[in-house]
C-alpha cells in the first residue's frame, strides 16, 4: 500500500527557533500534500494544502509566514514552523494524495517547544 | 461550510460485542468516505473506505453509506480491546485534491 514517511517523528526545540518536517511519500507521486495539526484531545485541522510546484494555501487563521510549506517535488513537501513558541508544540501530520482513492498519513512529528 | 459531525462519546462496548459508529456530513456532493482508526499520541490508520450506497464489508469491519440521508457508519463485531480508539470519519467532494474534512471523532471503549 501506499506509504508516507514522515521524519522526525519527535522534536524539541528551543522558543524562537525554526524546525524543518519532512514528508515524502515513497512509492507513489503526491500530487497534493497536507498539512494538519492536532492538539490533545482534539481533531486534526487542516493546517496548509500544498501541491507541487505552485504555492501552498493556508486555511483561515494560519499564518503562512510562520509555517513555511514547501513542496518542490512530487515526493517531498516541507513544514517549517519559525520562530516557535510554546504555543506551536503540537503533533504535526503530513498527508500525500495521488488524485485518486484516500489520503495516507504519515507517522507524524511530536514538537514541543521549550 | 463542510460539516462533518460525529458523536464525540466515549462510547463503552462490552468485548465481542458489536461496535457501532456513526457520522452525517452536510455537503450533499460528497463523493468518498472514510473510516480512520487513531490510537492515543498516533497518525490516522485508514480502516475503510467507501464510495456507493450500501454496506461494505472487510473482516469484522462494516462501513454502510446512505447518501440520501448523508450518512456513513462502521460496524465493528467481535470488538476487542484492541480496537479501542477514536475513530475519524472523513468526507472527500472531490477526487482527492481536495483535503478530507474530519470529524471530531469517536472515542470507542471496548471493555473486556
Amino acid at each position: 500500500g501506499a506509504v508516507v514517511s514522515q521524519h522526525p517523528s519527535r522534536v524539541i526545540c528551543k522558543s524562537g527557533t525554526s524546525v524543518k518536517i519532512e514528508c515524502r511519500s515513497l512509492d507513489f507521486q503526491a500530487t497534493t500534500m497536507f498539512w494538519y495539526r492536532q492538539f490533545p484531545k482534539q481533531s486534526l485541522m487542516l493546517m496548509a494544502t500544498s501541491n507541487e510546484g505552485s504555492k501552498a494555501t493556508y486555511e483561515q487563521g494560519v499564518e503562512k509566514d510562520k509555517f513555511l510549506i514547501n513542496h518542490a517535488s512530487l515526493t517531498l513537501s516541507t513544514l517549517t514552523v519559525t520562530s516557535a513558541h510554546p504555543e506551536d508544540s503540537s503533533f504535526y501530520i503530513c498527508s500525500a494524495s495521488s488524485g485518486l482513492g484516500p489520503l495516507h498519513f504519515g507517522n507524524g512529528t511530536r514538537l514541543t517547544v521549550t | 461550510q463542510k460539516e462533518v459531525e460525529q458523536n464525540s462519546g466515549p462510547l463503552s462496548v462490552p468485548e465481542g460485542a458489536i461496535a457501532s459508529l456513526n457520522c452525517t456530513y452536510s455537503d450533499r456532493g460528497s463523493q468518498s468516505f472514510f473510516w480512520y482508526r487513531q490510537y492515543s499520541g498516533k497518525s490516522p490508520e485508514l480502516i475503510m473506505s467507501i464510495y456507493s450506497n450500501g454496506d461494505k464489508e472487510d473482516g469484522r469491519f462494516t462501513a454502510q453509506l446512505n447518501k440520501a440521508s448523508q450518512y456513513v457508519s462502521l460496524l465493528i463485531r467481535d470488538s476487542q480491546p484492541s480496537d479501542s480508539a477514536t475513530y475519524l470519519c472523513a468526507v472527500n467532494s472531490g477526487g482527492g485534491a481536495d483535503g478530507l474534512t474530519f470529524g471530531k471523532g469517536t472515542h470507542l471503549i471496548i471493555q473486556p
